[in-house]
């Protein structure tokens, strides 16, 4: 089965700081989706970047981005120029193909806090 | 686009009735939904995929009997807590996603939850 860890309970950094959060994955396919999910006090699910597998550049989206290493099976995600909005939980996800359907399989979640 | 809502936002039941989620996709057709629930401080887990009219496929531990999973339309599918106890108090997330076709990330749009209180 995958499994998605990811190794920061909190993380906390200045306002226009760079912050990179950690998520590593395991699984024997070669063909999956690797997500990046916010979670603000809301608690509304936010897609906040994806990257196909079988892509080797590295997904970007504005002040966000990803470092993929598919070999070692690490997806980190960097929030440059971070904001005071960027405060919520983060969830690292993986999915594949399974059953005709795509479930997701969601890290325990890296609460990042912006200070002012 | 691709907006998924949750009805109730919030519910408090009393022990042993039942209550019934339900979530849209308000504009596109979901051809599979999924239901997650999340404890307080902790991640999403998925405890059953529907697919439009066809039975619910429930992850290993969730008791199907409890938790009734209906998907009758391809807007609509609900969650039913059948003799809810404290324990089942939750945050509910359903999350919906639209033909392979016409879904080609393979993204899941997820619902704003609903807070489940059993008292």
């Amino acid at each position: 089965a995958q499994t998605v860890t990811q190794s920061q309970p909190e993380m906390s950094v200045q306002e226009a700081e760079t912050v990179t959060l950690s998520c590593t994955y395991d699984t024997s396919e070669n063909n999956y989706y690797l997500f990046w999910y916010k979670q603000p006090p809301s608690r509304q699910m936010i897609l906040v970047i994806r990257q196909e597998a079988y892509k080797q550049q590295n997904a970007t989206e504005n002040r966000f981005s990803v470092n993929f290493q598919k070999a070692a099976k690490s997806f980190s995600l960097k929030i440059s120029d971070s904001q005071l909005g960027d405060t919520a939980m983060y969830f690292c996800a993986f999915m594949k193909e399974a059953q005709g359907a795509q479930k997701l399989v969601f890290g325990q979640g890296t609460r990042l806090t912006i200070n002012p | 686009g691709a907006v998924v809502s949750q009805h109730p936002s919030w519910v408090i039941c009393k022990s042993g009735t039942s209550v019934k989620i339900e979530c849209r996709s308000l504009d596109f057709q979901a051809t599979t939904m999924f239901w997650y629930r999340q404890f307080p401080k902790q991640s999403l887990m998925l405890m059953a995929t529907s697919n439009e009219g066809s039975k619910a496929t429930y992850e290993q531990g969730v008791e199907k009997d409890k938790f009734l999973i209906n998907h009758a339309s391809l807007t609509l599918s609900t969650l039913t807590v059948t003799s809810a106890h404290p324990e089942d108090s939750s945050f509910y997330i359903c999350s919906a996603r639209g033909a392979r076709a016409r879904d080609p990330y393979y993204e899941q749009y997820f619902g704003p939850g609903t807070r489940l209180t059993v008292t």
